[in-house]
Protein backbone atom coordinates (compact mmCIF):
# COMPACT_ATOMS: atom_id res chain seq x y z
CA UNK A 1 0.00 0.00 0.00
CA UNK A 2 1.30 3.16 -1.17
CA UNK A 3 2.26 5.73 1.57
CA UNK A 4 3.21 9.36 1.33
CA UNK A 5 5.40 11.38 4.19
CA UNK A 6 6.36 15.05 4.08
CA UNK A 7 9.11 16.28 6.13
CA UNK A 8 8.85 18.94 7.86
CA UNK A 9 5.40 18.90 9.09
CA UNK A 10 5.85 22.69 10.00
CA UNK A 11 8.47 25.18 8.77
CA UNK A 12 8.76 28.88 9.85
CA UNK A 13 11.04 31.35 8.28
CA UNK A 14 12.11 35.02 7.08
CA UNK A 15 10.69 36.38 4.32
CA UNK A 16 13.36 35.79 1.50
CA UNK A 17 14.69 32.73 2.74
CA UNK A 18 15.00 30.03 0.65
CA UNK A 19 13.58 26.57 0.88
CA UNK A 20 12.83 22.89 0.68
CA UNK A 21 9.98 20.74 1.23
CA UNK A 22 10.45 17.03 1.38
CA UNK A 23 8.22 14.01 -0.07
CA UNK A 24 8.71 10.12 0.05
CA UNK A 25 6.42 7.66 -1.28
CA UNK A 26 7.07 3.82 -0.84
CA UNK A 27 6.27 2.54 -4.11
CA UNK A 28 7.38 3.95 -7.09
CA UNK A 29 4.89 2.58 -9.36
CA UNK A 30 3.44 6.49 -10.00
CA UNK A 31 1.89 7.78 -12.79
CA UNK A 32 3.15 11.51 -12.13
CA UNK A 33 3.24 13.45 -8.74
CA UNK A 34 1.59 17.03 -7.70
CA UNK A 35 2.15 19.06 -5.57
CA UNK A 36 -0.35 21.29 -4.01
CA UNK A 37 -1.35 24.21 -1.99
CA UNK A 38 -4.06 24.65 0.45
CA UNK A 39 -4.90 27.74 2.11
CA UNK A 40 -6.74 27.41 5.43
CA UNK A 41 -10.94 26.20 5.19
CA UNK A 42 -10.07 26.37 1.08
CA UNK A 43 -9.45 24.43 -1.77
CA UNK A 44 -6.45 22.29 -2.91
CA UNK A 45 -4.16 24.55 -6.25
CA UNK A 46 -2.50 22.93 -8.20
CA UNK A 47 1.07 23.74 -8.27
CA UNK A 48 3.32 21.77 -10.26
CA UNK A 49 2.87 18.29 -11.74
CA UNK A 50 5.95 15.93 -12.57
CA UNK A 51 5.62 13.26 -14.98
CA UNK A 52 6.84 10.04 -14.07
CA UNK A 53 9.49 10.15 -16.68
CA UNK A 54 10.34 13.68 -15.98
CA UNK A 55 13.45 14.85 -13.15
CA UNK A 56 12.20 18.43 -12.64
CA UNK A 57 9.41 21.18 -13.00
CA UNK A 58 9.20 24.75 -12.44
CA UNK A 59 6.87 27.34 -12.00
CA UNK A 60 8.06 30.94 -11.40
CA UNK A 61 9.72 30.97 -7.80
CA UNK A 62 9.20 27.18 -7.82
CA UNK A 63 11.33 24.20 -8.48
CA UNK A 64 9.72 20.49 -8.37
CA UNK A 65 11.94 17.48 -8.62
CA UNK A 66 11.43 13.67 -8.65
CA UNK A 67 13.38 10.80 -8.12
CA UNK A 68 11.17 7.57 -8.37
CA UNK A 69 13.59 5.40 -8.01
CA UNK A 70 14.27 6.71 -4.24
CA UNK A 71 10.99 7.69 -3.95
CA UNK A 72 11.52 11.13 -3.36
CA UNK A 73 10.23 14.58 -4.39
CA UNK A 74 11.39 17.83 -3.43
CA UNK A 75 9.43 21.42 -3.76
CA UNK A 76 12.29 24.43 -3.88
CA UNK A 77 11.02 27.68 -2.72
CA UNK A 78 12.83 30.69 -3.74
CA UNK A 79 12.73 34.14 -2.36
CA UNK A 80 9.86 33.19 0.20
CA UNK A 81 7.08 36.04 0.68
CA UNK A 82 4.71 36.10 3.78
CA UNK A 83 2.14 35.17 0.83
CA UNK A 84 3.41 31.50 0.24
CA UNK A 85 2.24 30.86 3.74
CA UNK A 86 0.17 27.90 3.49
CA UNK A 87 0.18 23.86 3.42
CA UNK A 88 1.85 22.35 0.95
CA UNK A 89 0.79 19.06 -0.13
CA UNK A 90 2.48 16.34 -2.00
CA UNK A 91 0.37 13.37 -3.85
CA UNK A 92 1.26 10.69 -6.48
CA UNK A 93 -1.54 9.05 -8.97
CA UNK A 94 -0.69 5.56 -8.92
CA UNK A 95 -2.01 3.04 -11.76
CA UNK A 96 -5.41 3.77 -11.57
CA UNK A 97 -6.72 6.83 -10.97
CA UNK A 98 -6.55 8.03 -7.14
CA UNK A 99 -4.10 10.43 -5.65
CA UNK A 100 -2.72 9.58 -3.07
CA UNK A 101 -1.66 12.23 -0.68
CA UNK A 102 0.87 13.08 1.96
CA UNK A 103 0.07 14.35 5.43
CA UNK A 104 1.60 18.26 4.65
CA UNK A 105 4.18 21.07 5.21
CA UNK A 106 2.55 23.84 7.30
CA UNK A 107 4.58 26.98 6.14
CA UNK A 108 4.90 30.17 7.46
CA UNK A 109 6.75 33.22 6.02
CA UNK A 110 7.69 36.34 8.55
CA UNK A 111 8.01 39.50 7.25
CA UNK B 1 -9.76 30.47 -15.64
CA UNK B 2 -12.07 27.88 -15.34
CA UNK B 3 -12.85 26.35 -11.85
CA UNK B 4 -14.64 23.27 -10.04
CA UNK B 5 -17.53 25.29 -8.11
CA UNK B 6 -18.94 23.18 -4.91
CA UNK B 7 -21.86 24.27 -2.85
CA UNK B 8 -22.89 24.57 -0.39
CA UNK B 9 -19.82 25.56 1.40
CA UNK B 10 -20.72 24.33 4.95
CA UNK B 11 -23.76 22.05 5.78
CA UNK B 12 -24.57 20.48 9.07
CA UNK B 13 -27.04 17.75 9.53
CA UNK B 14 -28.18 15.82 12.05
CA UNK B 15 -26.68 11.56 12.26
CA UNK B 16 -29.15 9.40 10.04
CA UNK B 17 -29.98 11.96 7.82
CA UNK B 18 -29.42 12.02 3.80
CA UNK B 19 -27.18 14.83 2.13
CA UNK B 20 -26.43 15.80 -1.13
CA UNK B 21 -23.33 17.49 -1.76
CA UNK B 22 -23.15 18.94 -5.42
CA UNK B 23 -20.18 20.08 -7.86
CA UNK B 24 -19.95 22.02 -10.92
CA UNK B 25 -16.64 20.13 -12.41
CA UNK B 26 -14.71 22.47 -15.22
CA UNK B 27 -17.00 21.87 -18.61
CA UNK B 28 -14.19 19.82 -21.14
CA UNK B 29 -13.01 17.33 -17.84
CA UNK B 30 -14.33 13.65 -18.30
CA UNK B 31 -13.12 12.67 -15.23
CA UNK B 32 -14.45 13.36 -11.77
CA UNK B 33 -13.80 12.70 -8.19
CA UNK B 34 -14.70 13.05 -4.56
CA UNK B 35 -11.71 13.33 -1.82
CA UNK B 36 -12.54 14.17 1.34
CA UNK B 37 -10.41 15.46 4.41
CA UNK B 38 -11.18 14.92 7.99
CA UNK B 39 -9.89 17.58 10.67
CA UNK B 40 -6.17 16.88 11.41
CA UNK B 41 -5.93 14.51 8.56
CA UNK B 42 -4.85 13.03 4.82
CA UNK B 43 -7.03 14.16 2.06
CA UNK B 44 -8.79 10.44 1.18
CA UNK B 45 -9.62 9.10 -2.24
CA UNK B 46 -13.15 8.44 -2.15
CA UNK B 47 -14.21 7.61 -6.03
CA UNK B 48 -13.70 8.41 -9.76
CA UNK B 49 -16.41 8.18 -12.11
CA UNK B 50 -15.89 7.93 -16.26
CA UNK B 51 -18.38 8.00 -18.94
CA UNK B 52 -21.34 7.57 -16.31
CA UNK B 53 -19.93 5.24 -14.14
CA UNK B 54 -17.43 4.39 -10.82
CA UNK B 55 -13.82 3.86 -12.73
CA UNK B 56 -12.35 3.16 -9.21
CA UNK B 57 -13.56 3.32 -4.98
CA UNK B 58 -11.98 3.15 -2.15
CA UNK B 59 -12.81 1.19 1.36
CA UNK B 60 -14.43 3.98 2.65
CA UNK B 61 -17.17 4.64 -0.31
CA UNK B 62 -19.32 1.99 1.08
CA UNK B 63 -23.08 1.46 0.35
CA UNK B 64 -23.92 4.28 1.87
CA UNK B 65 -22.05 6.78 -0.76
CA UNK B 66 -23.47 7.20 -4.54
CA UNK B 67 -22.37 9.64 -6.92
CA UNK B 68 -24.35 10.43 -9.94
CA UNK B 69 -24.18 12.82 -12.90
CA UNK B 70 -27.48 13.92 -13.09
CA UNK B 71 -27.68 16.19 -16.19
CA UNK B 72 -24.18 16.53 -17.56
CA UNK B 73 -23.14 19.02 -15.82
CA UNK B 74 -23.42 18.80 -11.72
CA UNK B 75 -21.67 15.52 -9.82
CA UNK B 76 -23.28 14.94 -6.83
CA UNK B 77 -22.40 12.77 -3.98
CA UNK B 78 -25.05 11.49 -1.93
CA UNK B 79 -24.41 9.92 1.92
CA UNK B 80 -27.60 8.18 2.54
CA UNK B 81 -27.64 8.17 6.15
CA UNK B 82 -24.92 10.28 7.69
CA UNK B 83 -22.94 8.77 10.96
CA UNK B 84 -21.05 11.78 13.10
CA UNK B 85 -17.66 10.30 11.60
CA UNK B 86 -18.43 11.18 8.17
CA UNK B 87 -17.91 14.96 10.05
CA UNK B 88 -15.40 16.26 7.10
CA UNK B 89 -14.29 18.75 4.32
CA UNK B 90 -15.22 17.00 1.34
CA UNK B 91 -13.45 17.93 -1.78
CA UNK B 92 -14.78 17.50 -5.74
CA UNK B 93 -12.35 17.22 -8.10
CA UNK B 94 -12.18 16.64 -12.11
CA UNK B 95 -9.29 16.56 -14.36
CA UNK B 96 -9.35 16.03 -18.95
CA UNK B 97 -9.53 12.96 -20.44
CA UNK B 98 -8.56 9.68 -19.19
CA UNK B 99 -6.06 9.10 -21.76
CA UNK B 100 -4.05 11.90 -20.68
CA UNK B 101 -3.00 10.36 -17.55
CA UNK B 102 -0.97 13.35 -16.56
CA UNK B 103 -3.53 15.97 -16.87
CA UNK B 104 -3.50 17.72 -13.27
CA UNK B 105 -6.59 17.38 -10.89
CA UNK B 106 -7.99 20.80 -10.16
CA UNK B 107 -9.59 21.22 -6.64
CA UNK B 108 -13.21 23.07 -5.86
CA UNK B 109 -12.84 24.83 -2.40
CA UNK B 110 -14.97 22.31 -0.78
CA UNK B 111 -18.43 21.66 1.27
CA UNK B 112 -17.28 21.46 5.35
CA UNK B 113 -20.14 18.74 6.37
CA UNK B 114 -20.94 18.60 10.10
CA UNK B 115 -22.92 15.27 11.38
CA UNK B 116 -24.52 16.28 14.88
Amino acid sequence: KQEVTQIPAALSVPEGENLVLNCSFTDSAIYNLQWFRQDPGKGLTSLLLIQSSQREQTSGRLNASLDKSSGRSTLYIAASQPGDSATYLCAVKEYGNKLVFGAGTILRVKS
Amino acid sequence: EPEVTQTPSHQVTQMGQEVILRCVPISNHLYFYWYRQILGQKVEFLVSFYNNEISEKSEIFDDQFSVERPDGSNFTLKIRSTKLEDSAMYFCASSQDSALRNSPLHFGNGTRLTVT
